[in-house]
């Protein structure tokens, strides 16, 4: 079945700088990874997501890149900003709707 | 809609007692999965349900754990008896099938003592 690795596990940084969360999958059918923000206490929520289609996809702030030959995935996060401070969880499914979710990455931006 | 409702928020019960967690996923979704949550595994999928039926319960750690999807709108996941390495935040999640994966909506969660 599908494994996905997430690094790092914790990522601290400046208000301003950027964070770049990594992940791998093992499953060559996957095709659809998308990245969930979960604040302390709450549910996960979807931030953006990719197809095994696209390389690259931005929104706003926020872009992820996809590299299927390598199998991995990353989530990059420009100026950075207090209320970034999650944990966040990458993705990956094969089209069958089952979610294999990463171990989670602890982001802090100090201000 | 209001999304997907869990109940209860949080349960606390001593070892050995029977729980029942509770999900009413969002309206019109044909896929519903339960996941639990814990500091040490992160996100595990346990069970997901299409169209009331269980595709995939490869998840479920043992035969203390079972789930049912009685109908569209609600689902439970069991656990008898209970254990305190149960103890976790239990997720349900909902989403709409179509051919490719779509977007999983979360429900706000429960938080399961075991004591």
């Amino acid at each position: 079945g599908e494994n996905v690795e997430q690094h790092p596990s914790t990522l601290s940084v400046q208000e301003g700088d950027s964070a770049v969360i990594k992940c791998t999958y093992s499953d060559s059918a996957s095709n659809y990874f998308p990245w969930y923000k979960q604040e302390l206490g709450k549910r996960p929520q979807l931030i953006i997501d990719i197809r095994s289609n696209v390389g690259e996809k931005k929104d706003q702030r926020i872009a992820v890149t996809l590299n299927k030959t390598a199998k991995h995935f990353s989530l990059h996060i420009t100026e950075t900003q207090p209320e970034d401070s999650a944990v966040y969880f990458c993705a990956a499914s094969n089209g069958f709707q089952k979610l294999v979710f990463g171990t989670g990455t602890r982001l802090l931006v100090s201000p | 809609d209001a999304g997907v409702i869990q109940s209860p928020r949080h349960e606390v019960t001593e070892m050995g007692q029977e729980v029942t967690l509770r999900c009413k996923p969002i309206s019109g979704h044909d896929y519903l999965f339960w996941y639990r949550q814990t500091m040490m595994r992160g996100l595990e999928l346990l069970i997901y349900f299409n169209n009331n039926v269980p595709i995939d319960d490869s998840g479920m750690p043992e035969d203390r754990f079972s789930a049912k999807m009685p109908n569209a709108s609600f689902s439970t996941l069991k656990i008898q008896p209970s254990e305190p390495r149960d103890s976790a935040v239990y997720f349900c999640a909902s989403s709409i099938g179509g051919g490719s994966s779509t977007e999983a909506f979360f429900g706000q969660g429960t938080r399961l003592t075991v004591v």
